[in-house]
């Protein structure tokens, strides 16, 4: 089993719906909470990071942790044609000898159309 | 400043043949990453380095892949005896504390 776990979708919306993004995790020392955007052919971009259980909001993004149930959402508000990408949800443990390193979800494909 | 920079783009390479990558992170970033991501995944991690000091590896990271990142400035992988399921997308990230910043990638394709 899978650290992270991602719903690989695809997910395919009209513009303007509202999107959930999901993942589960197993390992308890996750501590942070990232959410990237990947274009085709591109690298991850940060979207959202988040340590605490709770809502964060940056716009038309809102991200979920619960960490109770080891579960992270990520919400778009009005979903853009230019929001169309791969959505990977990110995570590290605090401090110790994890250094910082990343454990990914698979990804989600979204396609918004017009 | 213009973000992590990765070269080349594309590789590619026949099966048994050495590569090697490049990877320039953000100046003053002490924190470098390597990740390697195969289509439909997400990342993985391979190797970490503190300024020039690699501190963890991957067991993903076969003895035919070594990294290093003299000065503690930029950093090359590279990867002998490439074989076919070494062909990836091979991430670079570097950090100076919380946040990873990603380059765009190296993508090797082993025929």
């Amino acid at each position: 089993q899978k650290e992270v776990e991602q719903d690989p979708g695809p997910l395919s919306v009209p513009e303007g719906a509202i999107v959930s993004l999901n993942c589960t995790y197993s390992n308890s020392a996750f501590q942070y909470f990232m959410w990237y955007r990947q274009y085709s052919r591109k690298g991850p971009e940060l979207l959202m990071y988040t340590y605490s259980s709770g809502n964060k909001e940056d716009g038309r993004f809102t991200a979920q942790v619960d960490k109770s149930s080891k579960y992270i959402s990520l919400f778009i508000r009005d979903s853009q044609p230019s929001d169309s990408a791969t959505y990977l949800c990110a995570m590290k443990e605090a401090g110790g000898t994890s250094y910082g390193k990343l454990t990914f979800g698979q990804g989600t494909i979204l396609t918004v159309h017009p | 400043d213009t973000g992590v920079s990765q070269n080349p783009r594309h590789k590619i390479t026949k099966r048994g043949q050495n590569v090697t990558f490049r990877c320039d992170p953000i100046s003053e970033h002490n924190r470098l990453y390597w990740y390697r991501q195969t289509l439909g995944q997400g990342p993985e991690f391979l190797t970490y380095f503190q300024n020039e000091a690699q501190l963890e590896k991957s067991r993903l990271l076969s003895d035919r892949f070594s990294a290093e990142r003299p000065k503690g400035s930029f950093s090359t992988l590279e990867i002998q005896r490439t074989e076919q399921g070494d062909s990836a997308m091979y991430l670079c990230a570097s950090s100076s504390r919380d946040i990873q910043y990603f380059g765009a990638g190296t993508r090797l394709s082993v025929l």
